[in-house]
């Protein structure tokens, strides 16, 4: 099993629709959460940090819940330039701090 | 905008060649990595160093090997090229947990 896992994509959605990436982690002693966005054959930009009393981005939001282990993200009102792979990321003390990466989530928002 | 920088960004080099791909930032970051990955699949971090004279390896196996012998510079060298080392190499920096990327290296080996 994998440490990081996210819903398999693609994602195609219409132009203003809501759309959610749903993550779950295996490491309890997780402690940072993140979401990245990687355009194609572009490198990852970090899109948000996720909090556990959740938080907000504009269009964008972002929810944590240890008890469950499981992070996702909300985006509202899609745009066609919210087209790309969604990265969810966890980092642990007892791994250093390194970053865990999940395989990312595709999205296409269409006209 | 973070400031790390990747050379080449793109190279085309025969079987056997050594190459060496160049990673900068002038964060001032004490960590540093590099990932691999392949067009439309996972990132898999192969090195990463926490500070000068520290290198480790990564998650995923690799023939490459890392120096760190200035905080800003963290290059990785492959002494003998194959067409199975064909994918994008990606460097990144980091002083807390958020990573800042270059903008990748796409190596090719024919």
């Amino acid at each position: 099993r994998k440490e990081v896992e996210q819903d398999p994509g693609p994602f195609n959605v219409p132009e203003g629709a809501t759309v959610a990436f749903n993550c779950t982690y295996s490491n309890s002693a997780s402690q940072s959460f993140f979401w990245y966005r990687q355009d194609c054959r572009k490198e990852p930009k970090l899109l948000m940090s996720v909090y556990s009393s959740g938080n907000e981005d504009g269009r964008f939001t972002a929810q944590l819940n240890r008890a469950s282990q499981y992070i996702s993200l909300l985006i509202r009102d899609s745009k066609l330039s919210d087209s790309a792979t969604y990265l969810c990321v966890v980092t642990s003390y007892n791994q250093g701090g390194k970053l865990i990466f999940g395989q990312g989530t595709e999205l296409s928002v269409k006209p | 905008e973070a400031d790390i920088y990747q050379t080449p960004r793109y190279l085309v080099i025969g079987t056997g060649k050594k190459i060496t791909l160049e990673c900068s930032q002038t964060m001032g970051h004490d960590k540093m990595y590099w990932y691999q990955q392949d067009p439309g699949m996972e990132l898999h971090l192969i090195h990463y160093s926490y500070g000068v004279n520290s290198t480790e390896k990564g998650d995923l196996s690799s023939e490459s090997t890392v120096s760190r012998i200035r905080t800003e510079h963290f290059p990785l060298t492959l002494e003998s090229a194959r067409p199975s080392h064909t994918s994008q190499y990606l460097c990144a920096s980091s002083e807390e947990s958020e990573q800042y990327f270059g903008p990748g290296t796409r190596l090719t080996v024919t």
